[in-house]
């Protein structure tokens, strides 16, 4: 089967970092993203990796290590509009995208 | 390039009756995939459309059933709605690896 587990939620204070962290087990991996949703609105994609290391983008970062079945996303100098619900998904091997429970994230001032 | 639409926004129904849900992707996208998303069960997935064709179905009972139409606009229908099914139902487009969310549709069965 597969699954994955992130912490359900998250408090930081504005202008700090945080990280959130992914395991996964899946029969076949083809890669980690990661999404952001906002309350009442839908998931927006923020990053990808395929392979292992660090993606950066902007005050986001993602990392993966296939070894440990491991990812985290982090955010760098936080602001009050990051306050959302973070999700890492795996793509399986037909391509479709299984999610994990999400994070909720609130920056406080 | 207009984004992922879903119609209706805000549907209610009773349970025993059906629903029909539409997605239309953003243009030139091919691939459709369906979710389930509540708060106890996060974003699960139902199923995906590539070309009019079903490519992959999530662990949902027989009664969430979908198609997708020549021009790339899908349809997903829930038969015999129970109070469970009440959620916000997502559909998204691909290109690549990445994939576009509509707005969803909050599907509430009383």
């Amino acid at each position: 089967g597969q699954s994955l587990e992130q912490p359900s939620e998250v408090t930081a204070v504005e202008g700090a970092i945080v990280q959130i962290n992914c395991t996964y087990q899946t029969s076949g991996f083809y890669g980690l993203s990661w999404y952001q949703q906002h309350d009442g609105g839908a998931p927006t994609f923020l990053s990808y990796n395929a392979l292992d290391g660090l993606e950066e983008t902007g005050r986001f970062s993602s990392f993966l290590s296939r070894s440990d079945s491991y990812g985290y996303l982090l955010l760098q100098e936080l602001q009050m509009k990051d306050s959302a619900s973070y999700f890492c998904a795996v793509q399986g091997s037909q391509g479709n995208l299984i999610f994990g429970k999400g994070t909720k994230l609130s920056v406080k001032p | 390039k207009a984004g992922v639409t879903q119609t209706p926004r805000y549907l209610i129904k009773t349970r025993g009756q059906q629903v029909t849900l539409s997605c239309s992707p953003i243009s030139g996208h091919r691939s459709v995939s369906w979710y389930q998303q509540t708060p106890g069960q996060g974003l699960q997935f139902l199923f995906e459309y590539f070309s009019e064709t079903q490519r992959n179905k999530g662990n949902f009972p027989g009664r969430f059933s979908g198609r997708q139409f020549s021009n790339s606009r899908s349809e997903m229908n829930v038969s015999t709605l129970e109070l469970g099914d009440s959620a916000l139902y997502l559909c998204a487009s691909s290109s690549d690896r990445e994939q576009f969310f509509g707005p969803g549709t909050r599907l509430t069965v009383l």
